[in-house]
């Protein structure tokens, strides 16, 4: 009954490092997607993916990479972190058939860049 | 990217009272949802809306879908103290988009 889970929850970086978050659902679901949640704000698309093998951008993509070679795996990769990439990052997923479906949210990897 | 503006910003309430609360856009939206986020975990759909007009209930919960496809409502009646927390609309064209939230405090 795990759902989405996403690794780590919390994490320091300096300004500079790599990093990369992780995201897996269990729930056969071919849609995925990465958002950021900066404080007293909404959530804003980074990337999304409709299956393995297919990413697209979404709102906010710059500064970010994601691959997606299984259906239940989407990590996002930090390859410059930056001070305004500190933020909460959600994975979510959605049921199969489309991105209509609403989405199942992890619990959020908490970042902060120094 | 599109402007989703949550209405109230956040609300102090009674235990027990009825909440109102809604989602606003100058855009139309093909679905409306929403959901609530409680501290350190990420958010729960609550009610998801698929036709312009359509009223849905989840429990104490209602939401509309707008006429206008441009906004949507969410009620809570009766409130009580496990209400609390931040609800968020989102509306879907292409992608979903999210409002800033309605952060809502019950007081026992």
């Amino acid at each position: 009954n795990a759902g989405v889970t996403q690794t780590p929850k919390f994490r320091i970086l300096k300004i500079g490092q790599s990093m990369t978050l992780q995201c897996a659902q269990d729930m056969n679901h071919n849609y995925m997607y990465w958002y950021r949640q900066d404080p007293g704000m909404g959530l804003k698309l980074i990337y999304y993916s409709v299956g393995a093998g297919i990413t697209d951008k979404g709102e906010v993509p710059n500064g970010y990479n994601v691959s997606r070679s299984t259906t239940e795996d989407f990590p996002l990769r930090l390859e410059l972190a930056a001070p305004s990439q500190t933020s909460v990052y959600f994975c979510a997923s959605s049921y199969p058939g489309g991105v209509v479906q609403p989405q199942h949210f992890g619990d959020g990897t908490r970042l902060s860049i120094l | 990217g599109q402007q989703l503006n949550q209405s109230p910003q956040s609300m102090f309430i009674q235990e027990g009272e009825d909440v109102s609360m809604n989602c606003t856009s100058s855009s139309i939206f093909n679905t409306w949802l929403w959901y609530k986020q409680e501290p350190g975990e990420g958010p729960v759909l609550l009610i998801a809306l698929y036709k312009a007009g359509e009223l849905t209930s989840n429990g104490r919960l209602t939401a509309q879908f707008g006429i206008t496809r441009k906004d949507s409502f969410l009620n809570i009646s009766a409130s009580i103290p496990s209400d609390v927390g931040i609800y968020f609309c989102a509306g879907l064209v292409n992608q979903f988009y999210f409002g800033t939230g309605t952060s809502l405090t019950v007081i026992p």
